[in-house]
């Protein structure tokens, strides 16, 4: 199975953009990439997910890179609320959807 | 608006009984996935289902069974509960899988004493 690499951790000043790294060099063709995050207490919450293109949607945009070996999730303006373990995924041609360990994103007020 | 209902939130159990989480979706998702996350890691897949009348094993099946009658509910079945089963259970359901969004539950926390 394609796996991801992601930071354990990442700070961010409120009110301005964050940048996610994630790294998938074994990603396959058909391999979607997701982005889910957990609040506090909660079950993960889908962000977005692309295939090859950059998605925007009303909570992120997704940055794939030429070759997909990586991507990047921009949050254009942190707050409070966006505290949280995001989760980089790719969708796997048998339908599972397996999660790494994430991201723990920490924001500074 | 109720998306994906588990029950019970908490619960306490003695080693070696047994008991059911549920799980039910309103959204006539075919897809559905149980998962369980110990303190400070990451999701871990259970079990999975493509649709009615079809389940298969994900990461950690073991000690766990699962059924899917219809197409809205997805049990999960401890059969002998071990304090390793402590932890809390997520039940997850998404139109077609690969490609589309998947919708958690509140999740059930499981403790085995």
């Amino acid at each position: 199975d394609a796996k991801t690499t992601q930071p354990n951790s990442m700070e961010s000043n409120e009110e301005e953009p964050v940048h996610l790294p994630c790294n998938h060099s074994t990603i396959s063709g058909t391999d979607y990439i997701h982005w889910y995050r957990q609040l506090p207490s909660q079950g993960p919450e889908y962000v977005i997910h692309g295939l090859t293109s950059n998605v925007n949607n009303r909570m992120a945009s997704l940055a794939i890179a030429e070759d997909r070996k990586s991507s990047t999730l921009i949050l254009h303006r942190a707050t409070l609320r966006d505290a949280a373990v995001y989760y980089c995924i790719l969708s796997i041609r048998d339908d599972k959807i397996i999660f790494g360990k994430g991201t723990r994103l920490h924001i500074l007020p | 608006n109720a998306g994906v209902t588990q029950t019970p939130k908490f619960r306490i159990l003695k080693i070696g009984q047994s008991m059911t989480l549920q799980c039910a979706q309103d959204m006539n998702h075919n897809y559905m996935y149980w998962y369980r996350q110990d303190p400070g890691m990451g999701l871990k897949l259970i079990y999975y289902s493509v649709g009615a009348g079809i389940t298969d094993k994900g990461e950690v099946p073991n000690g766990y069974n699962v059924s899917r009658s219809t197409t809205e509910d997805f049990p999960l079945r401890l059969e002998l509960a071990a304090p390793s089963q402590t932890s809390v259970y997520f039940c997850a359901s998404s139109p077609t899988g690969m490609n589309t969004e998947a919708f958690f539950g509140q999740g059930t926390r499981l403790t085995v004493v």
